[in-house]
């Protein structure tokens, strides 16, 4: 059974840092596409960043470029989000999602999803 | 950026019933949509891919159909584990885009 968990969500003051963390499990992560796709409360749903299975390619929205880093540990089957320079709209539940494999081709649509983590930027 | 428009934003419907949610896009994305079920609380879970293709263990009941810009998602003998918001994505170019939702009562 696939297993996303994701960790790291709290309340964090505009401007400072917060890094959240998502063990995969259930599956051959080292295979898979993985992404962040985030919701602000009561509102729609946001893709964030992707990272490809082996982390030597990365894509982002254009509002957290330069502000947000995806990666990955594949030893630890392990989803990073390392989040800079935190602003008010960045407050949303955070997403661990795997993108969609077929055993020889890529997909971009969210195959497996994780329960969320809240994250609040809030002086 | 793929601006998706989902149709309507809120639907009532009784159970047993058959009812459809739209979804255009402002450029044709060759088939490249999936939607996904959201019940209150909890995460999205995808019910289909490539626009028409069912992820595995939904019920048959979700359909879905389309093509160009015009796709729709189709809920047959509706049942009271249906109630949830739904949403479409499109996975054509990046940045992907999601609908604004819809959101299905009992009625």
């Amino acid at each position: 059974e696939v297993q996303l968990v994701e960790s790291g969500g709290g309340l964090v003051q505009p401007g400072r840092s917060l890094k959240l963390s998502c063990a995969a499990s259930g599956f051959t992560f080292s295979d898979y596409y993985m992404a962040w796709v985030r919701q602000a409360p009561t509102k729609g749903l946001e893709w964030v960043a992707s990272i490809s299975y082996d982390g030597g390619s990365t894509y982002y929205r254009d509002s957290v470029k330069g502000r947000f880093t995806i990666s990955r540990d594949n030893a630890k089957s392990s989803l990073y989000l390392q989040m800079d320079s935190l602003r008010s709209e960045d407050t949303a539940t955070y997403y661990c999602t795997t993108e969609g494999y077929d055993g020889t081709y890529y997909y971009n649509w969210f195959a497996y999803w994780g329960q969320g983590t809240l994250v609040t930027v809030s002086s | 950026d793929i601006q998706m428009t989902q149709s309507p934003a809120s639907l009532s419907a009784s159970l047993g019933e058959t009812v459809t949610i739209e979804c255009r896009a402002s450029e044709d994305i060759y088939n490249g949509l999936a939607w996904y079920q959201q019940k209150p609380g909890k995460s999205p879970q995808l019910l289909i891919y490539n626009a028409n293709s069912l992820h595995t263990g939904v019920p048959s009941r979700f359909s879905g159909s389309g093509s160009g810009t015009q796709y729709s998602l189709k809920i047959n003998s509706l049942q009271s584990e249906d109630v949830a918001s739904y949403f479409c994505q499109q996975y054509y170019d990046y940045p992907f885009t999601f609908g604004s939702g819809t959101k299905l009562e009992i009625k």
